[in-house]
């Protein structure tokens, strides 16, 4: 079977640093994916790590380890937009380019 | 943004009608897929397609069936809605070229009284 697991909710200031954790059993793997959804409308791309390390992208920052089966995107000078859901999710094949999607984090940035 | 459009964007239908709901995408990926999504269950997988008249299974396909006659077009049908397929629902598309990452629709909301 497939298991993505987040937590469901976070809290966070205006201005802070936030990581949101996922890890993963699947039964393939072929890229990890981190999605932004805001409420009422469909997920946006943020990033995307296949190989293990850091992958930097401005105010974003995602990390992979294949190993654990860990995956953690990190969110720096939290802005008031960022409240949103975040969705980890993995592509567990190449074939079928099937996504498996976490349950998502609802993120909400306190002013 | 890429160009996928779902329509109808709202739909509130009666118990045991049949109800379809079309995704069109203008960007000519080769993948294309139905999800619905859940509180607490998070997107999942309906019925995808990897070209025309290609289709396959996901994880919630009981009670959906899906047609891709076209490479832009792909339908959802239910059958014969339950209140258990009210939900919203979203349309995605990728290409196996690249990162391969999925693009989604705006999303259907249906809601089966």
């Amino acid at each position: 079977g497939q298991n993505i697991d987040q937590p469901t909710e976070m809290t966070a200031t205006e201005g802070a640093i936030v990581q949101i954790n996922c890890t993963y059993q699947t039964s393939g793997f072929n890229g990890l994916f981190w999605y932004q959804q805001h409420a009422g409308e469909a997920p946006t791309f943020l990033s995307y790590n296949v190989l293990d390390g850091l992958e930097e992208k401005g105010r974003f920052s995602s990390f992979l380890s294949r190993s654990k089966g860990y995956s953690y995107l990190l969110l720096k000078e939290l802005q008031m937009k960022d409240s949103a859901s975040y969705l980890c999710a993995v592509r567990v094949d190449n074939y079928g380019q099937n996504f498996v999607f976490g349950p998502g984090t609802r993120l909400s940035v306190l002013p | 943004d890429a160009g996928i459009t779902q329509s109808p964007r709202h739909k509130v239908t009666e118990t045991g009608t049949p109800v379809t709901l079309r995704c069109h995408q203008t960007e000519n990926h080769r993948y294309m897929y139905w999800y619905r999504q859940d509180p607490g269950h998070g997107l999942r997988l309906i019925h995808y397609s990897y070209g025309v008249k290609d289709t396959d299974k996901g994880e919630v396909s009981d009670g959906y069936s899906v047609s891709r006659s076209k490479t832009e077009d792909f339908l959802l049908t239910l059958e014969s809605a339950t209140s258990s397929q009210t939900s919203v629902y979203f349309c995605a598309i990728s290409e196996p070229l690249g990162q391969g990452n999925a693009f989604f629709g705006q999303g259907t909301r249906l809601t089966v009284v």
